[in-house]
C-alpha cells in the first residue's frame, strides 16, 4: 500500500515553539502532500512536494521529502493557537488509477 | 463563494433507509471525488469521477452509488443504511485528478445511522 504513515500520532506544544511531524510511506510516489483538518471541519491543502523535490517552504512551513528513506517531515515554525489541527500526509501516484492516499493523521495542540 | 459545498451538513437516519449527498463545485474542476472518514479520523476514497466518468470505484458495497449529472455536480446515493455506514463523508475536486495535484475538500456530511 502507498498509505503514509504519520508519526507521532498526538502532539503537543507551547504557542511559540516548532512542531515537527513525520510520514512514512512504503511505495515510489510522484508527489506528497499535507493537509489541515480543523475539528469539524473539511481538509485544507497546505504544500505539495515532488518526489524530485528535496525541501518546500510555504511561510511557517517547510517540508522535506527524502525518498531514499521513504520519508517526509512537515515542520511549523513559531506555532500558533490557531495551528492546532489534525495533520495529514497523502502519498500521491499519477496515472490511470490517480488518486491520494491519506494517513491516519497527526494530531497538534498548541497551547497558549 | 465556497469552491466544494455539500449538502445535508448533517443526516440522522434509521438503518434500512436510502438517502442521498450533494456536491458541488465552482472551481471548474475535471474532477471529483467521495471520501469517508471513520471515527479514528482515517480518510479513505471511495470513488473519483473525471468528467462525469468513473474511474475510480475503491471496494465499496454496491448499495453506495456515485452519480455525476455534470463535471460540477457528484452526488452520492445510498440504500439499505447500515450502522457501519455511519461517518463523515468528504466531497473534493481537483483540476485534474489524473496528475495526483491538490485537493479542495467540502466541509463534509456526518452521518449517523441508528
Amino acid at each position: 500500500s502507498q498509505q503514509g504513515e504519520e508519526d507521532p500520532q498526538a502532539l503537543s506544544i507551547q504557542e511559540g515553539e516548532n512542531a515537527t511531524m513525520n510520514c512514512s510511506y512504503k511505495t515510489s510516489i510522484n508527489n506528497l502532500q499535507w493537509y489541515r483538518q480543523n475539528s469539524g471541519r473539511g481538509l485544507v491543502h497546505l504544500i505539495l512536494i515532488r518526489s524530485n523535490e528535496r525541501e518546500k517552504h510555504s511561510g511557517r512551513l517547510r517540508v522535506t521529502l527524502d525518498t531514499s528513506k521513504k520519508s517526509s517531515s512537515l515542520l511549523i515554525t513559531a506555532s500558533r493557537a490557531a495551528d492546532t489541527a489534525s495533520y495529514f500526509c497523502a502519498t500521491g501516484y499519477t496515472g490511470a488509477n490517480s488518486k491520494l492516499t491519506f494517513g491516519k493523521g497527526i494530531t497538534l495542540s498548541v497551547r497558549p | 463563494d465556497t469552491a466544494v459545498s455539500q449538502t445535508p451538513k448533517y443526516l440522522v437516519t434509521q438503518m434500512g433507509n436510502d438517502k442521498s449527498i450533494k456536491c458541488e463545485q465552482n472551481l471548474g474542476h475535471d474532477t471529483m471525488y467521495w471520501y469517508k472518514q471513520d471515527s479514528k479520523k482515517f480518510l479513505k476514497i471511495m470513488f473519483s469521477y473525471n468528467n462525469k466518468e468513473l474511474i475510480i470505484n475503491e471496494t465499496v458495497p454496491n448499495r453506495f452509488s456515485p452519480k455525476s449529472p455534470d463535471k460540477a455536480h457528484l452526488n452520492l446515493h445510498i440504500n439499505s443504511l447500515e450502522l457501519g455506514d455511519s461517518a463523515v463523508y468528504f466531497c473534493a475536486s481537483s483540476q485534474n485528478g489524473l496528475a495526483a495535484g491538490e485537493q479542495y475538500f467540502g466541509p463534509g456530511t456526518r452521518l449517523t445511522v441508528t
